[in-house]
């Protein structure tokens, strides 16, 4: 069973649409990350998320973007009018404890903005 | 920044041979990860090795750090076809994990 579950493998939408991206970890993993990765290009840092907060983001983490965990399981990432810049492969990561733990990533979803 | 930066970008090499990538960062750190990733796909964890570790193995895998350099590297020896992807170093930011940061990657392609 994988560490991490992410849906959907792949959107398409208008510019401007509202889109929403669902990470479905198993039970015993408390750090939760978003990572961002534009075609071809480096593994880019989003945020963080621990004990339902943020933790850290980046500066590419604009208002545009939110997450949350509503129900203890679902972590989503939620880009409010989507740009064709945020066209990327958007990776869930989770990690079972800092410092010395790996993360585990999802496969990916795919986001294209047309 | 303390992201990692590895080098080369890109590396081919024939099936059998050793390949070794680098990785630069800037600031201090715990540990320093190395990640696998296949074309489109999710990556996956290959090996940690601590600040207090010189050297660590994990079978044709082979990372060494540097702390006073600021740098480690990655040894893949008897490499297989099997081994075309890129590889990526990450390290924690002072925050403690809450942001690990990942360099620009090496591409190795391993010919048959």
């Amino acid at each position: 069973e994988p560490e991490v579950t992410q849906t959907p493998s792949h959107q398409v939408t208008q510019m401007g649409q509202e889109v929403i991206l669902r990470c479905v970890p198993i039970s015993n993993h408390l750090y939760f990350y978003w990572y961002r990765q534009i075609l071809g290009q480096k593994v880019e840092f989003l945020v963080s998320f621990y004990n339902n907060e943020i933790s850290e983001k980046s500066e590419i983490f604009d208002d545009q973007f939110s997450v949350e965990r509503p129900d203890g399981s679902n972590f989503t990432l939620k880009i409010r009018s989507t740009k064709l810049e945020d066209s990327a492969m958007y990776f869930c990561a989770v990690r079972r404890a800092l410092g010395t733990g790996e993360l585990f990533f999802g496969e990916g979803s795919r986001l294209t903005v047309l | 920044s303390q992201q990692g930066e590895e080098d080369p970008q890109a590396l081919s090499i024939q099936e059998g041979e050793n390949a070794t990538m680098n990785c630069s960062y800037k600031t201090s750190i715990n540990n320093l990860q190395w990640y696998r990733q296949n074309s489109g796909r999710g990556l996956v964890h290959l090996i940690l090795i601590r600040s207090n570790e010189r050297e660590k193995h994990s079978g044709r895998l082979r990372v060494t750090l540097d702390t006073s350099k600021k740098s480690s590297s990655l040894l893949i020896t008897a490499s297989r076809a099997a081994d075309t992807a890129s590889y990526f170093c990450a390290t924690d930011a002072n925050t403690g994990g809450f942001k690990t940061i990942f360099g620009a990657g090496t591409r190795l392609f391993v010919k048959a």
